[in-house]
Order: C-alpha cells, then structure tokens, then sequence
C-alpha cells in the first residue's frame, strides 16, 4: 500500500523559509519511473503543482515558483524535502505531496500540511 | 497550458447525470486527468490518459476527448459523488479552476 504523509511547521513568518518533508512509503524512491512532487492549494482554491523529483535526481519546477523552492530527496529515509524561500501571506495553504506514476500523473496524494504565513 | 472548466458550479439530483467541461489553451494530446475533491480532503484521483478510470472508480465515473477539449460524465449520482472536481494536464500539471457538483 502506498502511502505519503507530510510534516513540518504549521505557522511561519513572512519572510522565513519553509521546510517540509514528504515520508513515503510502499514503493521506492529510486525506482524507475518513480516521481514525487510537492502541490499546494490555497483556501477555496485549486491546487498549483510546485516541484516534482524524479527516481534519477532529476528535478522540475512550476516557472511560477523556480525562483523559490527547492525539492531534494533522502533515498536512505524515504523521504523528499521541500523548501521554499521568502515565504509570503499569500502561500498560506495546504501543501500536498504525491507520488507520479510513470504515466506522468500524480496517483496518491498525502493527507497534506496546513500552512498559515503570518506574524 | 491554461486549464478552464466550466461550469463553475451544477446542481444535479441524486440519481441524475452530470457533465462537465475542461478546455486547455493548447493541446495537450492525452494528458488529461480528472480529480475529485472533498472538504477537509486530498484530491483523488478518477480519470487518467483522459478516460482510463484510477483503480477503484466506479464505473459512473467516464472521460472523453481529445486535444483541447474533455469532458467528466458522472451518471447516476449518488450522495459521496457531490464535491468539487478538477481536470488537470500533465505535460506541465496545471489544473482548472474546478467545478462542484452540488445537490439540486
């Protein structure tokens, strides 16, 4: 059974960087095909993809977001790493993880992380 | 890619039969997925390669189309079918703003 669940800090103050950290389980990281994204949804609104990492460290990033996030991966603990820099009110929301299958579309999504940027 | 549905809101009666639209701004060929969403939940996913229902789904659950233009059939609605729904290309994984299917 695939599972990914998210963690990291509920409340971050603008300008702070934001890390959070996606922990699978039920497949491997390093299989090929494999992926694993980071998606955001903003209250009331659809969700915006932000970054995906592949099986083979490769990596892709939203044009919106590039400039700002960053997606790494820990093979040895099963887990994939967001961070995000010069966090804003307006990138309140709940941040999911999801694992891509090989077709190219997010399968299994986590329970997701609620994050509120205020001071 | 943008990615517009329409409507933005559709009220059927349970039992009744729903059809909902998704536009891309460019092709994006079979790339086509269709999720459901409920409050306090993740998206699941229903619909991939625009009409290969996700393990699970129940056969009411259909997608059509091609290219820029796709549609979600929900027949026979049943009470757990009435939530907001996205379509989403993953050439670039954009998705449409959503549309929620409510009780008539």
């Amino acid at each position: 059974q695939i599972t990914l669940k998210e963690s990291g800090p509920t409340l971050v103050k603008p300008t702070q960087t934001l890390t959070l950290t996606c922990s699978v389980s039920g497949f491997s990281l390093t299989t090929s095909g494999v992926g694993v994204g980071w998606l955001r949804q903003p209250p009331g609104k659809a969700p915006e993809w932000l970054a995906l990492i592949f099986w083979d460290d490769d990596k892709r990033y939203s044009p919106s977001f590039k400039n700002r996030v960053t997606i790494t991966k820990d093979t040895s603990k099963n887990q994939v790493i967001l961070t995000m820099t010069n966090m804003h009110p307006m990138d309140t929301g709940t941040y999911y993880c999801a694992n891509r299958i090989p077709r190219g579309v997010f399968s299994d999504w986590g329970q997701g992380t609620q994050v509120i940027v205020s001071s | 890619t943008v990615m517009t549905q329409s409507p933005d809101t559709l009220s059927v009666s349970p039992g009744g039969r729903a059809t909902l639209s998704c536009r891309a701004s460019q092709t994006v060929y079979r790339n086509l997925a269709w999720y459901q969403q409920k409050p306090g939940q993740a998206p699941r996913l229903l619909i991939y390669d625009v009409s290969t229902r996700a393990t699970g789904v129940p056969a009411r659950f259909s997608g059509s189309g091609s290219g820029t233009e796709f549609t979600l059939t929900i027949t026979s609605l049943q009470s757990e079918d009435f939530a907001v729904y996205y379509c989403q290309q993953y050439q670039s994984w954009t998705f449409g703003q959503g549309t929620k299917v409510e009780i008539k």
